[in-house]
């Protein structure tokens, strides 16, 4: 009963930027979006979170709009490394998992 | 900082075996971990949560007398799966955070434990 909608998968040119959408429009007012990602065969990677300002650090941007409905993790120069899966989380005391997104970085 | 670490990493047995995975917190308290379970080309699926000194709360569908948890320290969790079976095998995964269930402090997960019964 994940609350976010992300879709199944997307492809970026390494060097470029990786632009990963998600919707949340149930989000509640308290309610923080993460973002995780899952290399293949490991646990989940915490990347980035935000409650209603946009937020950046070492691995990543997150634009939430306005009205919180929808975000975007932004990996400004994606490389082959960043292949992975990427789960966009809204929680408040527990932490479902949707079916994220695969990112595939090529060459 | 924020380590959390999960042993065994890969674990074999057989049928009817009961298998015990640690969880810990390396560098910071957790008053509450969760435990996931992953199927292959599936997504995590919440087991259930585990609140130091008190019982776990167990999702619907995971039975709490297979899946035995005990978080006794602030540091580590336990999880035993108890007379598992061959449908039992799965990556099994843990989670920690220093602010506890309500706080807006991430999760750190562990490496998981890849289960498999014969």
């Amino acid at each position: 009963d994940a609350k976010t909608t992300q879709p199944p998968s997307m492809d970026c040119a390494e060097g470029r930027a990786a632009n990963l959408p998600c919707n949340h429009s149930t989000i509640s007012g308290n309610e923080y979006v993460y973002w995780y990602r899952q290399i293949h065969s490991q646990g989940p990677q915490y990347i980035i979170h935000g409650l209603k300002n946009n937020e950046t650090n070492e691995m990543a941007s997150l634009i939430i709009t306005e009205d919180r409905k929808s975000s975007t993790l932004i990996l400004p120069h994606a490389t082959l490394r960043d292949t992975a899966v990427y789960y966009c989380i809204v929680r408040y005391n527990d932490m479902r998992f949707g079916a994220g997104t695969r990112l595939t970085v090529k060459p | 900082g924020a380590v959390v670490s999960q042993h065994p990493s890969r674990v074999i047995c057989k049928s009817g075996t009961s298998v015990k995975i640690e969880c810990r917190s390396l560098d910071f308290q957790a008053t509450t971990m969760f435990w996931y379970r992953q199927f292959p080309k599936q997504s995590l699926m919440l087991m259930a949560t585990s609140n130091e000194g008190s019982k776990a709360t167990y999702e619907q569908g995971v039975e709490k007398d297979k899946f035995l948890i005990n978080h006794a320290s602030l540091t580590l969790s336990t999880l035993t799966v108890t007379s598992a079976h061959p449908e039992d095998s799965s990556f099994y995964i843990c989670s920690a955070s220093s602010g506890g269930g309500n706080s807006n402090q991430p999760q750190h997960f562990g490496d998981g434990t890849r289960l498999s019964i014969l």
